[in-house]
């Protein structure tokens, strides 16, 4: 099976600008998750997906917002890009069950300026 | 107090020798627990997942994992040059996971 997929894979913008990250999960799994990941910060769970419902939220301002469509794809969006937004973003999908496990794709490096 | 916490690294060891990896968490409720590997500038990849108590061998690494103390470990036995990475534990709960903020581990020739 072909792993997750995310694009783009690098981005650059400017504070104040908005940006949409995309994520493709595994052929089979429904569940998709995203993280931030920062080097002071660590790994933050950001949200998470199952069947077009967001099943769970981290601490982030409302800022940060998701979707998933019918497909499992999913779709996350910053607006108001702020400086301290510049992460590595992570897209992980699953199996449906709670505690199953996540399966990484390549990330999205977003640096703003 | 932190979600997840790691044993503060970095941790160096020689080639050949065994690296210890230490995780606690706070959710006694926690069903389900994870060691991912990160290279410097990649994603995470899984190691290791764990459900009950005990020991899981998988090759050079073992995990073990303790409920009631709310412990998890991973040892890496023979270490080689290409196990050099950070280490993230992972726990999981209302459908998320939660990291600890990861041990780097040098295996030094």
């Amino acid at each position: 099976k072909a792993g997750v997929t995310q694009t783009p894979r690098y981005l650059i913008k400017t504070r104040g600008q908005q940006v949409t990250l995309s994520c493709s999960p595994i052929s089979g799994h429904r569940s998709v998750s995203w993280y931030q990941q920062t080097p002071g910060q660590g790994l933050q769970f950001l949200f998470e997906y199952f069947s077009e419902t967001q099943r769970n939220k981290g601490n982030f301002p409302g800022r940060f917002s998701g979707r998933q469509f019918s497909n499992s794809r999913s779709e996350m969006n910053v607006s108001t890009l702020e400086l301290g937004d510049s992460a590595l973003y992570l897209c992980a999908s699953s199996d449906n069950r709670e505690g199953d496990t996540q399966y990484f794709g390549p990330g999205t490096r977003l640096t703003v300026l | 107090q932190k979600e997840v916490e790691q044993n503060s690294g970095p941790l160096s060891v020689p080639e050949g020798a065994i690296a210890s990896l230490n995780c606690t968490y706070s959710d006694r409720g926690s069903q389900s627990f994870f060691w991912y590997r990160q290279y410097s500038g990649k994603s995470p990849e899984l190691i290791m997942s764990i459900y009950s108590n005990g020991d899981k061998e998988d090759g050079r690494f073992t995990a073990q994992l303790n409920k009631a103390s709310q412990y998890v470990s991973l040892l890496i036995r023979d270490s080689q040059p290409s196990d050099s990475a950070t280490y993230l534990c992972a726990v999981t709960g209302d459908y998320k996971l939660s990291f600890g903020a990861g041990t780097t581990v040098t295996v030094r020739a």
